[in-house]
């Protein structure tokens, strides 16, 4: 079946440096790609997202990277502060046929001050 | 607004028992969908409902099941609960649901532990 593969599973950075995280999907008719963000005993938050028309989408000192192509696509954290620890989710999904919205198993990132 | 609202937020049963779940979603929103979340398995869908009608279901057992109210609110319910139902159940509400899902607004989830 379709899945979503995600990469590093934990990542830790100095404050002030940049984070990637990496996703790969499997579902070729996949067009939405949304990033979540869990902080501790909250539900996952949306933080930016993608659609298949566009390679690149950034706002404040995050970013997105899309390649249809190779089914990749990539979080961008610039300018890392301790507040931006927490587990990241990306996900596929797709705005026509059946309904297929699937997660990445998360990357917690840890940004050390 | 207020957000999307799971009840009860911790719970704890015993093998076999059932359990239910509630949620109610954001004002207007008709879409309700249910994810168990595990570590290591992150968000794993298990069902969709839209006005009432389960639209989509995960490859989840019978065991696991779900409705949803003329007012959208949805419970969600596991019976003969099984140690590795441990887990946290979140729900998510969106405007329209599939086809054209996007954005999807959590809460905060319900934890299940199964002794």
């Amino acid at each position: 079946g379709e899945n979503v593969e995600q990469h590093p599973s934990t990542l830790s950075v100095q404050e002030g440096d940049s984070a990637v995280i990496k996703c790969t999907y499997s579902d070729s008719a996949s067009n939405y790609f949304p990033w979540y963000k869990q902080e501790l005993g909250k539900g996952p938050q949306l933080i930016i997202d993608i659609r298949s028309n566009v390679g690149e989408k950034k706002d404040q000192r995050i970013a997105v990277t899309l390649n249809k192509t190779a089914k990749h696509f990539s979080l961008h954290i610039t300018e890392t502060q301790p507040e931006d620890s927490a587990v990241y989710f990306c996900a596929a999904s797709r705005t026509s046929g059946t309904y297929k919205y699937i997660f990445g198993t998360g990357t917690r990132l840890k940004v050390l001050a | 607004k207020a957000g999307v609202t799971q009840t009860p937020r911790y719970l704890i049963k015993t093998r076999g028992q059932q359990v239910t779940l509630s949620c109610s979603p954001i004002s207007g929103h008709r879409s309700v969908s249910w994810y168990q979340q595990t570590p290591g398995q992150g968000l794993q869908f298990l069902f969709e409902y839209f006005s009432e009608t389960q639209r989509n279901k995960g490859n989840f057992p019978g065991r696991f099941s779900g409705r949803q109210f003329s007012n959208s609110r949805s419970e969600m319910n596991v019976s003969t609960l099984e140690l590795g139902d441990s887990a946290l159940y979140l729900c998510a509400s969106s405007l329209m649901g599939a086809p054209d899902t996007g954005e999807l607004f959590f809460g905060e989830g319900s934890r299940l532990t199964v002794l």
